[in-house]
């Protein structure tokens, strides 16, 4: 079973707040986990890998929690420019491609 | 510039009509993939292919073929039979993880996208 769950949202945030997204995975053997960005009727565009217990980039931090079969994506200091949909993707064991849920989508307002 | 190009931007077919949308990419990656994202909706696999001259289908190929007869080059097509075409089409490319020595997966490059519009 190839299944990644998310809040599909939409998170409705003011400029500066900090917001969190979830996301839950199937297999407990799955070893990549990736956060992907999507701009209105644009493609897909990867925004940041989580290879151990998770990683920060500027204002985004994304955590993996193994145990629980969940990673998340955090971000601090909203900005305007931050409004799009969030893919959460998984790498399921075996030569297959990536799994992708059907992402969060965030709007910051002024 | 390296990476990964599908032409047209917009295509417009009559119903009926077989139409082939390109894929191309210069990223020297193995593997290459076509997906359909429906207005509101995730990312929907419809074929993908690990190598020359092989593919294998993904999670909507009823309606679709594809081809893989150069590296670079991974053309969908969108046949008669597909009941409802109007849709994004977006292509990928990646490294596999057992060429790139790592164990895990490896992450998706996206080409631009198609819309395909059927009249």
């Amino acid at each position: 079973r190839k299944e990644v769950e998310q809040d599909p949202g939409p998170f409705n945030v003011p400029e500066g707040a900090t917001v969190a997204f979830n996301c839950t995975y199937s297999n407990s053997a799955s070893q990549s986990f990736f956060w992907y960005r999507q701009d209105c009727r644009k493609e897909p565009k990867l925004l940041m890998s989580v290879y151990s217990s998770g990683n920060e980039d500027g204002r985004f931090t994304a955590q993996l929690n193994r145990a629980s079969q969940y990673i998340s994506l955090l971000i601090r200091d909203s900005k305007l420019s931050d409004s799009a949909t969030y893919l959460c993707v998984v790498n399921f064991p075996g030569n297959t491609p990536l799994v992708f849920g059907k992402g969060t989508r965030l709007s910051v307002i002024a | 510039d390296g990476g990964i190009t599908q032409s047209p931007k917009y295509l417009f077919r009559k119903e009926g009509q077989n139409v082939t949308l390109s894929c191309e990419q210069n990223l020297n990656h193995d593997a290459m993939y076509w997906y359909r994202q429906d207005p509101g909706q995730g990312l929907r696999l419809i074929y993908y292919s690990q190598i020359v001259n092989d593919f294998q289908k993904g999670d909507i190929a009823e309606g679709y073929s594809v081809s893989r007869e150069k590296k670079e080059s991974f053309p969908l097509t969108v046949t008669s039979a597909q009941k409802n075409p109007t849709a994004f089409y977006l292509c990928a490319s990646s490294i596999l993880a057992w060429t790139s020595g790592r164990a895990r997966g490896n992450e998706q490059f996206f080409g631009p996208g198609t819309r395909l519009t059927v009249l």
